[in-house]
Order: structure tokens, then C-alpha cells, then sequence
């Protein structure tokens, strides 16, 4: 019973690079998220899909991409990482019916 | 935007039962309470969800008054493995609430032996 996996737990960056968060499901869930995490914060929304082929900005965008090909999967891509992008990141899901959101374990990332 | 107020921390000894109170003064009508739990290094999980009077399941209480402008997570005889932080969310269930569903920085509650 995986849930929600998120892939790499930890990374590391030089400014400038590019990278993609994965992020994969097998509960069939409509909607899927990106969250941002800073230290002594709540999390905040980066982008958003509720369904394959629609995505939508949350609170925080600038700086990420999101795309949705498949139900399961849902990455994020850091574009040109900065310093302000060092963070803990969770994806998660839930289904249409229930207001329910299932997490995963993070990707806790460093950009230098 | 529905905004909710938590206190920043608390602190309890174990055994006993913990209250921690949300207040969400702008709640819609179609707005349900979520409450998640998070430890260090995890995603949040899951706790109870209400929309008015009292939910109970195996791992808590929620208390929400019929003006629904504020809500109360009770955990009953803590132990020290109840130490994260809870996080209350108010917002919609369909797609259009979606994007307004916030997480502010939650409660902090630290079981002290």
C-alpha cells in the first residue's frame, strides 16, 4: 500500500540548475498538490491538478512548473533553482469525493 | 478566504487530555474543518474532519459550535508520541475550493513526560 511517493528524499543544488520532483500515486485520486514547507511555517500551495491535463497556480508559484499526463503522477519542475527555493516539499492527493488529503514523506531540498 | 487561529504552542503531561481550539470566524456555509497531525520529517496525516456538532473517531474529538466560528480538537490521554503539530483547515470540498484551502502554522504540542 504505497500512497503518495515522492522521489528524491533529499537533494542538493547549485544555483541555477534545473530539477524535477517526482511525485506518484496509486489511489486513483483525482486531485493531486505541490506544498511548500519553510522552517517554523505551515505549508504552502504551489501549484495544483484535479485531473490529467489541468493544472493551476496555488499561493506560491513563481519558479515552478507542474504538468499532469496521468492520473498517478504529478512532478514539479524547478526551473532555474535559487537559494529562496530551499524548502521541504510534500505532494499530495486526494479523491474528488472526500476533502481528504493524503501526503508524502517530503523531498527536502537545498539549493546552494 | 477563510483564515484560521491556533495557538502557536501548547504544552501537556502525558495521560492527559488535550484541547486545542481553532477559531475561523469568516467560515462559509460550504466549508467543512480539518484537522491534520503532523510529526518531524513526515507529511501531515489525516485526523478528523467535522462540518457542525460533535465528530468522534478512534483517535479524537471535534467539537464545533452551532455558529461554527470556531472548532476544538480534543485528544484524550495523550502520550508522548502524540507530540507534533496539528494544523486546522477550513475550505471547500470541491475543485473550486480547492486552491483556497491553507494550512497556517499549526500548534505545536509538546507531551512532557
Amino acid at each position: 500500500n504505497a500512497g503518495v511517493t515522492q522521489t528524491p528524499k533529499f537533494q542538493v543544488l547549485k544555483t541555477g540548475q534545473s530539477m524535477t520532483l517526482q511525485c506518484a500515486q496509486d489511489m486513483n485520486h483525482e486531485y493531486m498538490s505541490w506544498y511548500r514547507q519553510d522552517p517554523g511555517m505551515g505549508l504552502r500551495l504551489i501549484h495544483y491538478s484535479v485531473g490529467a491535463g489541468i493544472t493551476d497556480q496555488g499561493e506560491v508559484p513563481n519558479g515552478y512548473n507542474v504538468s499532469r499526463s496521468t492520473t498517478e503522477d504529478f512532478p514539479l519542475r524547478l526551473l532555474s533553482a535559487a537559494p529562496s527555493q530551499t524548502s521541504v516539499y510534500f505532494c499530495a492527493s486526494r479523491p474528488v469525493a472526500k476533502n481528504i488529503q493524503y501526503f508524502g514523506a517530503g523531498t527536502r531540498l537545498s539549493v546552494l | 478566504l477563510a483564515k484560521t487561529t491556533q495557538p502557536i504552542s501548547m504544552d501537556s503531561y502525558e495521560g492527559q487530555e488535550v484541547n486545542i481550539t481553532c477559531s475561523h470566524n469568516n467560515i462559509a456555509t460550504n466549508d467543512y474543518i480539518t484537522w491534520y497531525q503532523q510529526f518531524p520529517s513526515q507529511g501531515p496525516r489525516f485526523i478528523i474532519q467535522g462540518y457542525k456538532t460533535k465528530v468522534t473517531n478512534e483517535v479524537a474529538s471535534l467539537f464545533i459550535p452551532a455558529d461554527r466560528k470556531s472548532s476544538t480538537l480534543s485528544l484524550p490521554r495523550v502520550s508522548l508520541s502524540d507530540t507534533a503539530v496539528y494544523y486546522c483547515l477550513v475550505g471547500r470540498g470541491d475543485s473550486g475550493g480547492y486552491q483556497k484551502v491553507t494550512f497556517g502554522t499549526g500548534t505545536k504540542l509538546q507531551v512532557i513526560p
